[in-house]
């Protein structure tokens, strides 16, 4: 099956700096969708972002990202980050079932702390 | 209204005791699904409902039970707890099973076998 990479177990960024998560997949399909969920302290995981357009930018929350096929990448960044942005962030795909049908496939999460 | 809900939100087991994990929502969704999450580890996919259809994973499938009485619970089962089983438990429900869904989690439900 399909396989998803967060490279980094923990980032660590100083308030106001920008800051980059790393995902990286693995697929041998084309049209699958790929998302980054967040999880605040204490609460459920919740979807930031999702996308399947290839080279197109995504946004929300502040948080931006662009689905790169070319090297399997779907990476998450921030230009500011905010002491609000401490959480756990899972990037997931898409991973396609038999009869058209998919189930999502989850990396290990990267715990982003921003620090004062 | 995007809330799925766990029940319990902890639960101490004994070794070779039964566990009983419930899940419910309210949006109508056709899917849920159960994972399991070890620290440091990805959410594991454990097994999800597809309507009334229930799939489980190969490497998992003698070791979970589920069931769906009605669209809105689904229930994970453990016949006799292991050490091994000590986990969070994430239920999430989408609205099918295209490529494009958002899942709607719970808040988890943790489990620790003693």
């Amino acid at each position: 099956g399909d396989s998803v990479t967060q490279t980094e177990g923990l980032v660590t960024v100083t308030e106001g700096l920008p800051v980059k998560l790393n995902c990286t997949y693995q697929t041998t399909y084309l049209t699958i969708a790929f998302f980054w969920y967040v999880q605040y302290l204490n609460e459920a995981p919740q979807v930031l972002l999702r996308s399947s357009t290839d080279n197109k930018r995504t946004e929300h929350q502040g948080f931006h990202a662009t689905l790169h096929k070319s090297s399997s990448s779907f990476h998450l960044q921030k230009s500011s980050a905010q002491l609000s942005d401490s959480a756990l962030y899972y990037c997931a795909l898409s991973d396609p079932l038999s009869g058209g049908n998919y189930k999502p496939t989850f990396g290990k999460g990267t715990s982003l702390v921003v620090h004062p | 209204d995007t809330t799925v809900k766990q029940n319990p939100r902890y639960k101490l087991a004994r070794v070779g005791k039964p566990v009983n994990l419930i899940c419910s929502q309210t949006m109508n969704h056709d899917t849920m699904y159960w994972y399991q999450k070890k620290p440091n580890q990805a959410p594991k996919l454990l097994l999800f409902y597809y309507d009334k259809i229930l799939n489980r994973e190969a490497d998992t499938f003698e070791k979970f039970q589920s069931s769906r009485p009605n669209n809105s619970f689904c229930s994970l089962y453990i016949g006799s707890a292991g050490l091994e089983y000590s986990a969070m438990y994430l239920c999430a429900s989408s609205r099918d099973l295209s490529s494009g869904n958002t899942l709607y989690f719970g808040e988890g439900s943790r489990l620790i076998v003693v």
